[in-house]
């Protein structure tokens, strides 16, 4: 196994851009959840992807989208950058469709200044 | 809609002392709960996680929780912390078979270790 890899580690954005985040998961993961961790919270659930199709989604606005391709990586899109989207993003991938088995990366710290 | 409370923002103990963390969801019905740990910067490792069966569930690095269903709680325990426990933990609560609903995790707890 080599566990769940994001990238990059760290980044800055301006207010208004938008931002790609990259998840690479492990082979046979056929599900991968994104999470926001804003700093003193616990995650909250974004969405989630089944077989590269959105199957489940939490209280984030449209211009929070994603990818997962076949190759078991993902990518969450984030449009028009907002302060309050500054926090710690997780993903995580399971065998499963539901949560019952998460392997989560180390996530991305993404500042909106 | 699901929700979970951890009534402790922080906790401090004494290396060696025991420990517990409280945890109380509402669902409605039996979820799935689990609890895991997370260290400055890094991802969440999973400690122990209920399904059905032995209401007294056994997880990695000596952890233990026990899950109420008359008081809705899922409280996590250790007999005897080492200095190495010190991080933040979330009890989360998920939607039992293939839910694409995620999970919904509380604020956390902060423990601090006390040498």
């Amino acid at each position: 196994e080599t566990g769940v890899t994001q990238s990059p580690t760290h980044l800055i954005k301006t207010r208004g851009q938008q931002v790609t985040l990259r998840c690479s998961s492990q082979s046979g993961h056929n599900t991968v959840s994104w999470y926001q961790q804003a700093l003193g919270q616990g995650p909250q659930f974004i969405f989630q992807y089944y077989r590269e199709e959105e199957n489940g989604r939490g209280n984030f606005p449209p211009r929070f989208s994603g990818l997962q391709f076949p190759n078991y990586s993902s990518e969450l899109n984030v449009n028009a950058l907002e302060l309050d989207d500054s926090a710690l993003y997780l993903c995580a991938s399971s065998v499963d469709r539901g949560p019952s088995r998460y392997t989560f990366g180390s996530g991305t710290r993404l500042t909106v200044v | 809609a699901q929700s979970v409370t951890q009534p402790d923002i922080h906790i401090t103990v004494s290396e060696g002392a025991s420990l517990e963390l409280r945890c109380n969801y509402s669902y409605g019905a039996t979820p799935y709960l689990f609890w895991y740990v997370q260290s400055p910067g890094q991802g969440l490792q999973l400690l122990l996680k209920y399904f059905s069966g032995d209401t007294l569930v056994q997880g990695i690095k000596g952890f233990e929780a026990e899950f109420k269903r008359s008081q809705s709680s899922f409280n996590l325990r250790k007999p005897s912390v080492h200095w190495s426990d010190a991080a933040e933990y979330f009890c989360a609560v998920g939607a039992r078979g293939g839910g694409a609903d995620g999970l919904t995790f509380g604020k956390g707890t902060h423990l601090i270790i006390q040498p």
